[in-house]
């Protein structure tokens, strides 16, 4: 069974670096999707994203934040100048369409570490 | 403003035992709602979705719009039911999942 795949699933990172999380999401999937959860709090929506734009974002996406489908197979997720704050599980989603009968199946995750 | 309340951090019960999982949340329009499991080691899943009002893995849940409610329940446990359990909604118009805090749900022998 096809399934979302994230790499790296841990990322150790310096206070002030860029960061790419990567995300392959299952192949006819054409929405995109970025959650994050702060250790012990809730999962929270970052963006969607659909033919190649940014379809919505939550407040927590702001100009340090960018999306890209660089190719027709990978979705990453850049953290220009990370904060401390922004250590966290980010978890990549995809779903075949994007209204609410179409399941978001997520990926494992990857626990951005930033110190 | 949407927000989806699990009361319960943690709830345990007795393998046979009835479960509930209780969901409410705050939402101006009609909301889709979900409930996502987390098995331990593995990835957020889909357990089941009030649109389609089905029943997965003997779990059901209602959706009560007088009481803002959306409650888990499955009449007998058991112990491959022990997970982390998320309640979201789905604003009308959007495609983001607006999840709670989960329920860790343990199911003793």
């Amino acid at each position: 069974e096809p399934e979302v795949t994230q790499t790296p699933s841990h990322q150790v990172t310096q206070m002030g670096q860029e960061v790419i999380l990567r995300c392959v999401p299952i192949s006819n999937h054409l929405y995109f999707y970025w959650y994050r959860q702060i250790l012990g709090q809730k999962v929270e929506f970052l963006v969607s994203f659909y033919n190649n734009e940014i379809s919505e974002k939550s407040e927590i996406f702001d100009d340090q934040f960018s999306v890209e489908r660089p190719d027709g197979s990978n979705f990453t997720l850049k953290i220009r100048s990370t904060k401390l704050e922004d250590s966290a599980m980010y978890f990549c989603a995809s779903s075949r369409q994007g209204a609410s009968y179409n399941e978001q199946f997520f990926g494992p995750g990857t626990r951005l570490t930033v110190l | 403003a949407q927000r989806v309340t699990q009361p319960e951090k943690l709830l345990s019960v007795f393998k046979g035992a009835p479960v509930e999982l209780k969901c409410n949340y705050s939402y101006s329009g009609s909301p889709e709602l979900f409930w996502y499991v987390q098995y331990s080691r593995q990835r957020l899943q889909l357990l089941l979705r009030h649109i389609s009002r089905e029943s997965i893995k003997g779990f059901t849940a209602d959706l009560n719009k007088g009481e803002t409610s959306f409650h888990l329940k499955k009449p007998f446990a058991q112990e491959e039911d022990s997970a982390m359990y998320y309640c979201a909604l789905m604003p009308g118009g959007s495609e983001k999942l607006v999840f709670g805090k989960g329920t860790k749900l343990t199911v003793n022998p």
